[in-house]
C-alpha cells in the first residue's frame, strides 16, 4: 500500500516551459514534504521542501505547491533546462513514523533542446 | 570531500555470502539513515542512527540485517547470509538534524548472484 504516489512514470517538455510534476499522497499525518532529483549512477540530491503549514515554497526556478485537502503536491520547474532531465521523487515525512522518508517512485523528466 | 561517501560502490555477491556496506556522513552531521532501493522503485527506509544510537530499525527487513555506528560517525550496514533478493541499491543519507532535507550518498549497488 503506497502512501506516496507518483502516477507519471514519465514526462517531456521542452526546453524554456514550464515542467510540473505531481504527487498524491494517502497519510494525512504527513507534516514535511521534499522533492529529490537522481541522475544517473548517483545518490538522490534535494531539491526543496514544503512545511504543511505553508502551501507554497520557492527556490529559484523551482516551486512547490501543496494542497492538503486533496492531499497533493507538486514541482514546477520554469523554465525548464536540458540539464533538468533527471529522476524526481517526491518524500514525505511525518513525526508519527519518525525520521524515515517516505518515497515515491519517482518520474523520469525528459527536457529537449 | 563534503558528501557522504559509500563504498564500494558495486559489490556482486554469492548467495549465502556476508557483505558488509560502509557509509561516511557529512561531518558534523548527527543524524544517519541507510535507504534501500530495488530497480525502478523509490528508496526505502531501512533504520535511523542518531549519533551512534540507533534509534530506528523497523525498516529492516529480516535479522539478517545489521546496522552499527559504534562512534556515531561511519556506519556499516551488514547482510548475512545474502539471497538474490537482496540485489538493490543501498543508499545512506546523513542530515544535521532529524526531518531536515537528507544529503544522499551515490549508494552501493548490491548484486547476489
Amino acid at each position: 500500500d503506497q502512501q506516496v504516489k507518483q502516477n507519471s512514470p514519465s514526462l517531456s517538455v521542452q526546453e524554456g516551459r514550464i515542467s510540473i510534476l505531481n504527487c498524491d499522497y494517502t497519510n494525512s499525518m504527513f507534516d514535511y514534504f521534499l522533492w529529490y532529483k537522481k541522475y544517473p549512477a548517483e545518490g538522490p540530491t534535494f531539491l526543496i521542501s514544503i512545511s504543511s503549514i505553508k502551501d507554497k515554497n520557492e527556490d529559484g526556478r523551482f516551486t512547490v505547491f501543496l494542497n492538503k485537502s486533496a492531499k497533493h503536491l507538486s514541482l514546477h520547474i520554469v523554465p525548464s533546462q536540458p540539464g533538468d532531465s533527471a529522476v524526481y521523487f517526491c518524500a514525505a515525512s511525518s513525526i508519527q513514523a519518525g525520521t524515515a522518508l517516505i518515497f515515491g517512485k519517482g518520474t523520469t523528466l525528459s527536457v529537449s533542446s | 570531500g563534503a558528501g557522504v561517501s559509500q563504498s564500494p560502490r558495486y559489490k556482486v555477491a554469492k548467495r549465502g555470502q556476508d557483505v558488509a556496506l560502509r557509509c561516511d556522513p557529512i561531518s558534523g552531521h548527527v543524524s544517519l539513515f541507510w535507504y534501500q532501493q530495488a530497480l525502478g522503485q523509490g528508496p526505502e527506509f531501512l533504520t535511523y542512527f542518531q549519533n551512534e544510537a540507533q534509534l530506528d530499525k523497523s525498516g529492516l527487513p529480516s535479522d539478517r540485517f545489521f546496522a552499527e555506528r559504534p562512534e556515531g560517525s561511519v556506519s556499516t550496514l551488514k547482510i548475512q547470509r545474502t539471497q538474490q533478493e537482496d540485489s538493490a541499491v543501498y543508499l545512506c543519507a546523513s542530515s544535521l538534524v532529524a526531518r531536515q532535507g537528507q544529503y544522499f550518498g551515490a549508494g552501493t549497488r548490491l548484486s547476489v548472484l
